[in-house]
């Protein structure tokens, strides 16, 4: 167990419809990061925050969204989903978020039908 | 376009073998470089790093190489065990980034 919760654990939806995902880090972590992991792909990392201010950005989707709240939790939000947007999204936390060790969730499986 | 390569999607060891997992990247600036283990249903978890200034660092039973001029890494896993049965991702950070690149991974299968 890493520490970091990520919820649901699955989620089955429809194209165009929008959905949230979130994310616990671990006790005293201040850095979330979010990756996306399409069939046979690597972890594409989309975004990253640090104690509630976003710190990094990759291949995020302009359809996608995220934020970091006082508590440190996550959120991960996408809109007008589409099917190739299935996939496992894992969230990862870390204490400084300068390339220290990354504790990922187990993931939350979103298929879009 | 694809700065971390995975070429072998799976391979298969006996038990009490090496296993040696393979990486290469194209971006000359990454100098920070970690191997990470997953198993089903789980997220994946740190094994092992390597910052550029050096070309091996070792942990028990993992080692990783860095070959900078050949841009490639690779883990090696002496003995391997049945538990090591995962897929195994290596990522590459560049300085001055927070962010890490990561492959596509190799599932490795260990066979008692």
């Amino acid at each position: 167990d890493s520490g970091v919760t990520q919820t649901p654990k699955h989620l089955i939806t429809a194209t165009g419809q929008r959905v949230t995902l979130r994310c616990s880090p671990r006790s005293g972590d201040l850095s979330v990061y979010w990756y996306q992991q399409s069939l046979d792909q690597g972890l594409q990392f989309l975004i990253q925050y640090y104690n509630g201010e976003e710190r990094a950005k990759g291949n995020i989707l302009e359809r996608f969204s995220a934020q970091q709240f006082p508590d440190l939790h996550s959120e991960l939000n996408l809109s007008s989903l589409e099917l190739g947007d299935s996939a496992l999204y894992f969230c990862a936390s870390s204490v400084q978020g300068l390339r220290d060790e990354q504790f990922f969730g187990p993931g939350t499986r979103l298929t879009v039908l | 376009d694809q700065q971390v390569k995975q070429n072998s999607p799976s391979l298969s060891v006996q038990e009490g073998r090496i296993s040696i997992l393979n990486c290469d990247y194209t971006n000359s600036m990454f100098d920070y470089f970690l191997w990470y283990k997953k198993y089903p249903a789980e997220g994946p978890t740190f094994l092992i790093s390597i910052s550029s200034i050096k070309d091996k660092n070792e942990d028990g039973r993992f080692t990783v190489f860095l070959n900078k001029s050949a841009k490639h890494l690779s883990l090696h896993i002496v003995p391997s065990q049945p538990g090591d049965s995962a897929v195994y991702f290596c990522a590459a950070s560049a300085r001055g980034t927070y962010k890490y690149i990561f492959g596509t991974g190799t599932r490795l299968k260990v066979l008692a």
